[in-house]
């Protein structure tokens, strides 16, 4: 069966540092990636996707077989990036995973000024 | 559009009392799904629909059921509510883009608490 892992519950940093928000999964197949974020008071939403391989507010993650992981990543933290971040995977090809989603257990991202 | 909209956004129940938690959804997707979020455990599939007429369970099924009548609802039953569904409960819908990938939209969330 799949699994994510993401091994930091809580993870803090100042302003300005760089910050690394960790997650590895657990798939024989041909995983689909993705990062969502919950802020204070708002529902979850996508953040980016690996498909996509694109930056959304500074934010990137590559995809590395090889160690099974999809670590996201920012250079420089904004205190706006204070939020919950789950790291997720999408199975089944061809359509049958029907956007069933397996959830890692979050990271609580606190950026200090 | 209102996109996913759930209600209540809150809700106490004794054990075993019995409610349903709304669902529903006005961008034509096929696809809905019920998770629950709990502290350290992320979300979880409770159970989820390829279309109307059509469900099936996800990791934790167990004292929830689903039905799907129409494309835009997919209403949550708790059939006997007990302290262990205390958690907060999320609807998304999504839609099938290019290249097998989905993109999920997510309702605000209902916070259930069972005394």
């Amino acid at each position: 069966a799949q699994r994510v892992t993401q091994p930091e519950k809580l993870l803090s940093v100042f302003k300005g540092a760089p910050v690394e928000l960790k997650c590895n999964y657990s798939y024989s197949g041909s995983p689909e990636l993705f990062w969502y974020v919950q802020y204070s008071r708002q529902r979850l939403q996508l953040l980016l996707r690996h498909i996509s391989r694109e930056s959304i507010k500074g934010f990137t993650a590559d995809l590395n077989k090889g160690e099974t992981s999809f670590h996201l990543k920012k250079p420089f933290a904004q205190e706006e990036d204070s939020a919950m971040y789950y790291c997720a995977l999408n199975v089944g090809a061809g359509g049958t995973s029907y956007g069933k989603l397996t959830f890692g257990q979050g990271t609580i991202l606190t950026v200090h000024p | 559009n209102a996109g996913v909209t759930q209600t209540p956004k809150f809700q106490v129940l004794k054990t075993g009392q019995s409610m349903t938690l709304q669902c529903a959804q006005d961008m034509n997707h096929e696809y809905m799904s019920w998770y629950r979020q709990d502290p350290g455990m992320g979300l979880r599939l409770i159970h989820y629909s390829v279309g109307a007429g059509i469900t099936d369970q996800g990791e934790v099924p167990n004292g929830y059921n689903v039905s799907r009548s129409t494309t835009e609802d997919f209403p949550l039953r708790l059939l006997s509510a007990a302290p262990s569904q205390t958690s907060v409960y999320f609807c998304a819908s999504s839609y099938l883009l290019a290249g097998d990938s989905y993109e999920q939209y997510f309702g605000p969330g209902t916070r259930l608490t069972v005394t």
